[in-house]
């Protein structure tokens, strides 16, 4: 069974555009991440969550919302998207420690046009 | 900002030689995590290293720390076809509280030619 799930894996659209990016883990983790990883593979925290709570939000534009219905679950929704927002956006989860490894799906590559 | 740098940036060698890769930090850290990623994949959680440890094994892998440089390596040693991947090293922080948040490095992308 996959621990971290995320879709669609594929979203092209074009800018101007909302779209929407799920994830679901079940580890039964209380902490959820989103990651962004740009074309020369560096990867930067964008939120985090514990347990549908907001712990993280770092710099990342307005028009970039998470939501977190329940603590297994933590979507990603973009307004008005942007060329520059093309990458790779990967969901993770970990228990509550800061000792904890990090548990990642296998991403959703987004491409603006 | 706390952003690791690793080193070399891309690394290619034969099956059977050893694979070392060196990641540099800023701040002061709780402990250090690396891991691997596959072409396509996500990450994956490799072995993790506290603070106050020196060295740790995991199967072929041995993973040092120095914090008086504050610089890791890791050795994978034997090195299999199936090694080839991206490799991140990734640090929390002293004052980041409990957050889980970690600031990863750029990694070293390795290639195990067969």
């Amino acid at each position: 069974d996959t621990a971290v799930s995320q879709t669609p894996k594929y979203l092209v659209t074009q800018m101007g555009n909302d779209k929407s990016i799920k994830c679901e883990q079940n580890l039964g983790h209380d902490t959820m991440y989103w990651y962004k990883q740009d074309s020369k593979k560096f990867l930067k925290i964008m939120f985090s969550y514990n347990n549908k709570e907001l712990i993280i939000n770092e710099t990342v534009p307005n028009r970039f919302s998470p939501k977190s219905p329940d603590k297994a679950h933590l979507n990603l929704h973009i307004n008005s998207l942007e060329l520059g927002d093309s990458a790779v956006y990967f969901c993770a989860s970990s228990p509550p420690l800061s000792n904890s490894p990090l548990h990642f799906g296998n991403g959703t590559r987004l491409t603006v046009t | 900002s706390q952003q690791g740098e690793e080193d070399p940036q891309a690394l290619s060698i034969q099956e059977g030689e050893n694979a070392t890769m060196n990641c540099s930090y800023k701040t002061s850290i709780n402990n250090l995590q690396w891991y691997r990623q596959n072409s396509g994949r996500g990450l994956v959680h490799l072995i993790l290293i506290r603070s106050n440890e020196r060295e740790k094994h995991s199967g072929r892998l041995r993973v040092t720390l120095d914090t008086s440089k504050k610089s890791s390596s890791l050795l994978i040693t034997a090195s299999r076809a199936a090694d080839t991947a991206s490799y991140f090293c990734a640090t929390d922080s002293q004052g980041s509280g409990n957050t889980g948040k970690l600031i990863f490095g750029q990694g070293t992308t390795l290639q195990v030619k067969p």
